[in-house]
């Protein structure tokens, strides 16, 4: 079963407008750590944030911020104020403290997200 | 500064030869790291998991013998695509965290293409 679903394969915002990005995740385990990363077409991962089961407010980082609902086990990413070079593929991913794969990463199909002017 | 350098960062091999991919860690020890692999326009999945000083544990449907993972020091992790073939071509990409706490760090990533 897919443990992080990402609704949607592409997403448009408009520069300066903001932007909600999608993210479920499924999981029995208590201690979980939900992360948003962005890939440009270079490949590589760019950590925008995180978020633990146990916080009780949601994580922010500059535009970037998480709107953690623990009953929904919903952890969409909102990014205000786009900029062109917000451009990229967005990943969620989850990682689990009982996991079998120890600290791995379980990923989302991505969202990609253009910005246009 | 980075904390996991990666390289190389692009290879492109003949079929049949074997491809070395390498993983450090600059910021601290890491007993553990993980090897992914993305497809284009796919998402990231896990490989193995490398384990310093003992073998690699790896996931379901990927050939232990044809993805040879070395964990031989703390702040090393090497890859080999042993007997390429194109379908192998992908993007391999390591990561490694402290020990499950906060952000999981990645390197560059390495984009291998198999001729």
């Amino acid at each position: 079963a897919q443990k992080i679903t990402q609704t949607q394969p592409g997403m448009f915002v408009q520069e300066k407008e903001a932007v909600t990005l999608d993210c479920t995740y499924d999981t029995s385990d208590p201690s979980y750590g939900l992360f948003w990363y962005k890939q440009p077409s270079s490949g590589e991962m760019i950590f925008l944030i995180y978020q633990g089961s146990y916080d009780q407010q949601n994580a922010t980082e500059g535009r970037y911020s998480l709107n953690f609902q623990k009953a929904r086990k919903s952890a969409n990413l909102v990014i205000s104020a786009s900029q062109l070079g917000d451009s990229a593929m967005y990943f969620c991913a989850m990682r689990e403290a009982g996991s079998v794969s120890g600290y791995a990463l379980n990923f989302g199909k991505g969202t990609s997200l253009l910005v246009t002017p | 500064g980075a904390v996991v350098s990666q390289h190389p960062s692009r290879v492109i091999c003949k079929s049949g030869t074997s491809v070395k991919i390498e993983c450090r860690s600059l910021d601290f020890q890491a007993t553990t790291m993980f090897w992914y692999r993305q497809f284009p326009k796919q998402s990231l999945m896990l490989m193995a998991t490398s384990n310093e000083g003992s073998k690699a544990t790896y996931e379901q449907g990927v050939e232990k013998d044809k993805f040879l993972i070395n964990h031989a020091s703390l702040t090393l992790s090497t890859l080999t695509v042993t007997s390429a073939h194109p379908e192998d071509s992908s993007f391999y990409i390591c990561s490694l965290d402290r020990n499950g706490q906060g952000e999981a760090f990645f390197g560059q990533g390495t984009r291998l293409t198999v001729v």
